[in-house]
């Protein structure tokens, strides 16, 4: 499968605890991409990547998000000291800059819930 | 930041019938409307996309149209088909590999 790649797929954990997403984008792109999506909702931005560089972080996002992507290849999110209003699908998507059709492609998203 | 507003919230269509969904978008720095579809439980697939300097573009049974003047764009699907049954998302962006701004979706039902 050459599309993007999420895991785990379902995460179920407790308030408090500390959580870690991984996502594996399609080899090509160079930029990669994180949003949430709460039930009812369309998908709202949190960070994005070019190569290994964060180029911008969601105002809304919390501290205790965070994202990297060390190598420019796959990349983790972390949440810490998870609360209930962490519940949502998170997604990931990846996409090229190079001249020509640049889509984003979403992963299946990992959905996570605290209790 | 840009804000993305869609109507409406739902939409039930008999099928063969028409369906449009209106979006307008805030900040004129955007030049890329992508629309998305998602099916219950699954990832958000663009099925087409506008940029700025086009006002209209057609694909088969789906139309996308742009007035970057009063920035409103809008989809058209026509001959609608119990398979178009989906959550639509109308979204913004600078350029295709930009983050995109989504609008809050309109859950399409078509019934046969």
């Amino acid at each position: 499968d050459t599309g993007v790649s999420q895991d785990p797929r379902h995460k179920i954990t407790k308030r408090g605890q500390n959580v870690t997403f991984r996502c594996d984008p399609i080899s090509e792109h160079n930029r990669l991409y994180w949003y949430r999506q709460t039930l009812g909702q369309g998908p709202e931005f949190l960070t994005y990547f070019q190569n290994e560089a964060q180029l911008e972080k969601s105002r809304l996002l919390s501290d205790r998000f965070s994202a990297e992507r060390p190598k420019g290849s796959f990349s983790t999110l972390e949440i810490q000291r998870t609360e209930q209003g962490d519940s949502a699908m998170y997604l990931c998507a990846s996409s090229s800059t190079s001249p020509g059709y640049n889509e984003q492609f979403f992963g299946p998203g990992t959905r996570l819930t605290v209790l | 930041g840009e804000n993305v507003e869609q109507h409406p919230s739902t939409l039930s269509v008999q099928e063969g019938d028409s369906a449009v969904i209106k979006c307008t978008y805030s900040d004129s720095a955007s030049n890329y409307f992508p629309w998305y579809k998602q099916e219950l439980g699954k990832r958000p697939q663009l099925i087409i996309d506008i940029r700025s300097n086009v006002g209209e573009k057609k694909d088969q049974r789906i139309a996308v149209t742009l007035n970057k003047t009063a920035k409103h764009f809008s989809l058209h699907i026509t001959e609608t088909q119990p398979e178009d049954s989906a959550v639509y998302f109308c979204a913004a962006s600078e350029t295709s590999y930009d983050k995109v701004i989504f609008g809050p979706g309109t859950s399409l039902s078509v019934i046969p």
